[in-house]
């Protein structure tokens, strides 16, 4: 079974904190993303990346970026977090380019910004 | 910009009842469909998916409807359970991109 495992369950930062939340996923999926899930407003996509080094912006990318140095792991990262940056944190993976396949999700991190 | 969306936020269903959610998309080139189902305090997990050479497939008390015409996506759930009471995503696969719907939270009344 493919698991996608994100580092924390829960978090809590300051305002102007940098944050970085880890993803990894264990089996050799190229293609991983990161979202956040808001009431209401379902999943949208912050990045997504098909291959180490590679990223391509989502649909809210802004105050966020991505590192991806190994191919089972991607990091979100907020550069100085805010209170509107509050919200659940998916990450997800899924087989390769064009090769229109599900994608498999994390447990997700509760980000708190205080 | 294009996206999918689910008409709605919530349906009530009960216990031993079909239910069938809906969700419309607008982006003409999408080729392939999934629904997730996500359950409290869990990441979304994967249901069934439709390709859109495909207009139904079906799965273990899961069926998928593909209305390329109208551009709308269905999700019927047989005789539904307890255990199906969760929120209910569409998804669009394109050009790598996950898109996801807003979601439908599915009751299910005794």
């Amino acid at each position: 079974d493919v698991k996608v495992t994100q580092s924390s369950r829960y978090l809590v930062k300051r305002t102007g904190e940098k944050v970085f939340l880890e993803c990894v996923q264990d089996m050799d999926h190229e293609n991983m993303f990161w979202y956040r899930q808001d009431p209401g407003l379902g999943l949208r996509l912050i990045y997504f990346s098909y291959d180490v080094k590679m990223k391509e912006k989502g649909d809210i990318p802004e105050g966020y970026s991505v590192s991806r140095e190994k191919k089972e792991r991607f990091s979100l990262i907020l550069e100085s977090a805010s209170t509107n940056q509050t919200s659940m944190y998916l990450c997800a993976s899924s087989l390769g380019r064009l090769m229109n396949t599900e994608a498999f999700f994390g447990q997700g991190t509760r980000l708190t910004v205080v | 910009g294009e996206s999918v969306g689910l008409h709605l936020p919530t349906l009530s269903v009960q216990e031993g009842d079909n239910s069938i959610i809906n969700c419309a998309y607008s982006n003409s080139a999408s080729d392939y469909f999934i629904w997730y189902k996500q359950e409290s305090g869990k990441g979304p997990q994967f249901i069934i998916d439709i390709r859109s050479n495909m207009d139904k497939r079906q799965g273990q008390r899961v069926t998928v409807l593909l209305n390329k015409t109208v551009k709308h996506l269905s999700l019927q759930i047989a005789a539904t359970q307890p255990g199906d009471s969760a929120v209910y995503f569409c998804a669009e696969n394109r050009d790598d991109k996950i898109i996801f719907g807003k979601g439908t939270r599915l009751h299910i009344l005794p």
